[in-house]
């Protein structure tokens, strides 16, 4: 009930495209949800966070939509840049007192110029 | 822009050595953590700790290991007895209250 799953593993797009990635969980006390990018060598650095009470949430080039109802959060990356290539994690918080991220499993992607 | 700072950035142990990874988190932040990531797989949560307690730990946060803030500073995960299976990277982070966590560019623990 704690894991988050994450899809797909991989993905490629072309340069300008929209690059799509999805996440879905069970519990239902999770009430933070972050996306992390991470580039080889580094640590995971936050990218956008939403909470359940929004259904979407833009900054920039990057937007996460949140179905509360499907348990299910998505990364939008629109015009997709060479330097968007990364692991990117999405993550949950559970609300009731816990403190620790559950994170999935991650998703390598690349952009192809 | 502070940063949190790990060290070292690699380190080499032989199996049942103990080993101690050190952070410098950020330096008005008040919550420190731990987390590590086997290569290739996910990042997984492993303690964190404020007020000079741990709040939360992980089941992978075992006897074997244990957390200190041995200053106003540094904020160090000693694994006691390492094994073959505790190779992985090790982050540290850190936060305010009630903002986003940010993390280390991590130590690479290899245990041959």
């Amino acid at each position: 009930q704690q894991q988050v799953k994450q899809s797909p593993q991989s993905l490629i797009v072309q340069k300008g495209g929209i690059s799509i990635i999805n996440c879905a969980y069970e519990n239902t006390a999770f009430d933070y949800f972050p996306w992390y990018q991470q580039f080889p060598g580094k640590g995971p650095a936050l990218l956008i966070a939403i909470r359940p009470d929004v259904s979407e949430k833009k900054e920039g080039r990057f937007t996460i939509s949140f179905n509360k109802s499907a348990k299910q959060f998505s990364l939008h990356i629109m015009d997709s840049q060479p330097g968007d290539s990364a692991t990117y994690f999405c993550a949950a918080r559970n609300g009731g007192g816990a403190d620790g991220l559950t994170f999935g499993k991650g998703t390598h992607l690349i952009i192809q110029p | 822009e502070p940063e949190v700072t790990q060290t070292p950035s690699h380190q080499v142990t032989q199996m049942g050595q103990e080993v101690i990874l050190r952070c410098v988190p950020i330096s008005n932040h008040l919550y420190f953590y731990w987390y590590r990531q086997i290569l290739g797989q996910k990042v997984e949560f492993l303690v964190s700790f404020y007020n000079n307690e741990i709040s939360e730990k992980s089941e992978i946060f075992d006897d074997q290991f244990s957390v200190e803030r041995p200053d106003g500073s540094n904020f160090t995960l000693k694994i006691r007895s390492t094994k073959l299976e505790d190779s992985a990277m090790y982050f540290c982070a850190s936060r305010r209250q009630n903002s986003p966590l940010h993390f280390g560019n991590g130590t690479r623990l290899t245990v041959t």
